[in-house]
């Protein structure tokens, strides 16, 4: 199992907000910066929130990211059909000594 | 703008070795500014970060994989490579190369942990004999 602890699957339908949790440790995201990336099917992870809460150029208000202690959330509001994709939530981990990513969460708009 | 391209033979026999090259346009594997990374995720499966490198050679290794992982930079021709030695189906994976920012620190330098853009569009590596 994944050492950050994300949800299977969420839903939601068209313009509702939903939130993704991840949730890890105080040598992961306790003391490190979380970075979030979604993932379309059969295509490459794409950065989508990057030092906790902080959106590249290009990616849309909706997606929103906040950590409180050791667990990060990710929230889209607005949610859209192109939204419909796999998230992964990933940090640093102090004590594994390497990357570890969240095992996924795969969002379904209804 | 920056893009990546990895390549390598799509299938490999157990206890082979795994060879992939990514190459990299639009920035230079040599700037200074960033590490380079390899990710593999397995069919239906999530990501497992496999090391960073950076362009002087200095790399850091996934402690579970770190055995069996090599993985260099050729500046000349804008390109790292990954080795993975003694593989088994269990290796049978999409191989992502990415870019990950290097920060600096009064004592040291090293890469930001977790922080990849942008990813290549990955290969299947299939281990079957």
């Amino acid at each position: 199992q994944s050492v950050l602890t994300q949800p299977p699957s969420a839903s939601g339908t068209p313009g509702q907000r939903v939130t993704i949790s991840c949730s890890g440790s105080s040598s992961n995201i306790g003391s490190n910066y979380v970075y979030w990336y979604h993932q379309l099917p059969g295509t490459a992870p794409k950065l989508l929130i990057y030092r906790n809460n902080q959106r590249p150029s290009g990616v849309p208000d909706r997606f929103s990211g906040s950590k409180s202690g050791t667990s990060v959330s990710l929230a889209i509001s607005g949610l859209r059909s192109e939204d419909e994709a796999d998230y992964y939530c990933a940090t640093w981990d102090d004590n594994l000594n390497r990357v570890v990513f969240g095992g996924g969460t795969k969002l379904t708009v209804l | 703008q920056v893009q990546l391209q990895e390549s390598g033979p799509g299938l490999v026999k157990p206890s082979e070795t795994l060879s992939l090259t990514c190459t990299v346009s639009g920035d230079s594997v040599s700037s200074g500014s960033y590490y380079w990374s390899w990710i593999r995720q397995p069919p239906g499966k999530g990501l497992e970060w496999i090391g960073y490198i950076y362009y002087s050679g200095s790399t850091n290794y996934n402690p579970s994989l770190k055995s069996r992982v090599t993985i260099s930079v050729d500046t000349s021709k804008n390109q790292l490579s990954l080795k993975l030695s003694s593989v088994t189906a269990a290796d049978t994976a999409v191989y992502f190369c990415a870019r990950a920012p290097r920060l600096c620190s009064s004592a040291s330098c090293y890469a930001e942990g977790g922080w990849f853009d942008p990813w290549g569009q990955g290969t299947l590596v299939i281990v079957s004999s």
